[in-house]
């Protein structure tokens, strides 16, 4: 079956760097897009990006740009979401999630990384 | 960017009664190849988001059959039929036609 697993929580200093990391399995990684989403306590849902993993081709949120850089590593099927300059409001649960490149659903979600920005 | 509203933002619904959520898009989503590129999530409490439907209407796998969505161009509508206790949650719809994806405020469902 189709599983992303997520790197666990993280908490960081503002300036600082975060880089959250998602194994996928059960299918190949290199036929799916990964999606990051992420969503603060409480609130609803945030786009930040894709990345093609055959490709290493990516598209940022505008929001994003310049502080993110989605990466992957498809030896180990794994793909990266590094977000820079971090602040308080960037504390928030961070999904990987898969793109279906035909239906472009974002079908298949990993269980979150909660990144916690705090001095 | 495409905005996606909701109504209502929150739902309290007897089982076993239907539940209707409405989406709308500030454009259309309808794409040159035909497809519309509208989806709903459901995120149970403590979990991430699942797939529900996707391109309208068509149930994802897994998906119970109570679960069905219409609609075109910029309106949108996820009903349930017969809502359950572990309906509960938070829904939301989502758009891919264009980037960014954006989704819906989200409809917390709850159970009277």
């Amino acid at each position: 079956q189709v599983q992303l697993v997520q790197s666990g929580a993280e908490v960081k200093k503002p300036g600082a760097s975060v880089k959250v990391s998602c194994k996928a399995s059960g299918y190949t990684f290199t036929s799916y897009d990964i999606n990051w989403v992420r969503q603060a306590t409480g609130q609803g849902l945030e786009w930040m990006g894709w990345m093609n993993p055959n490709s290493g081709n990516t598209g940022y949120a505008q929001k994003f740009q310049g502080r993110v850089t989605m990466t992957r590593n498809t030896s180990i099927s794994t793909a990266y979401m590094e977000l820079s300059s971090l602040r308080s409001e960037d504390t928030a649960v961070y999904y990987c999630a898969r793109g279906d490149g035909y239906s472009l659903a974002v079908d298949y979600w990993g269980q979150g990384t909660l990144v916690t920005v705090s001095s | 960017d495409i905005v996606m509203t909701q109504t209502p933002l929150s739902l309290s619904v007897t089982p076993g009664q239907p539940a209707s959520i409405s989406c709308k898009s500030s454009q259309s989503l309808l794409h040159s190849d035909g497809k519309t590129y509208l989806y709903w999530y459901l995120q149970k409490p403590g979990q991430s988001p699942q797939l529900l439907i996707y391109e309208v209407s068509n149930r994802f796998s897994g998906v119970p059959d109570r679960f069905s969505g219409s609609g075109s161009g910029t309106d949108f509508t996820l009903k349930i039929s017969r809502v359950e206790a572990e309906d509960v949650g938070v829904y939301y719809c989502m758009q891919s036609i264009q980037l960014p994806r954006t989704f819906g405020q989200g409809t917390k469902v709850e159970i009277k």
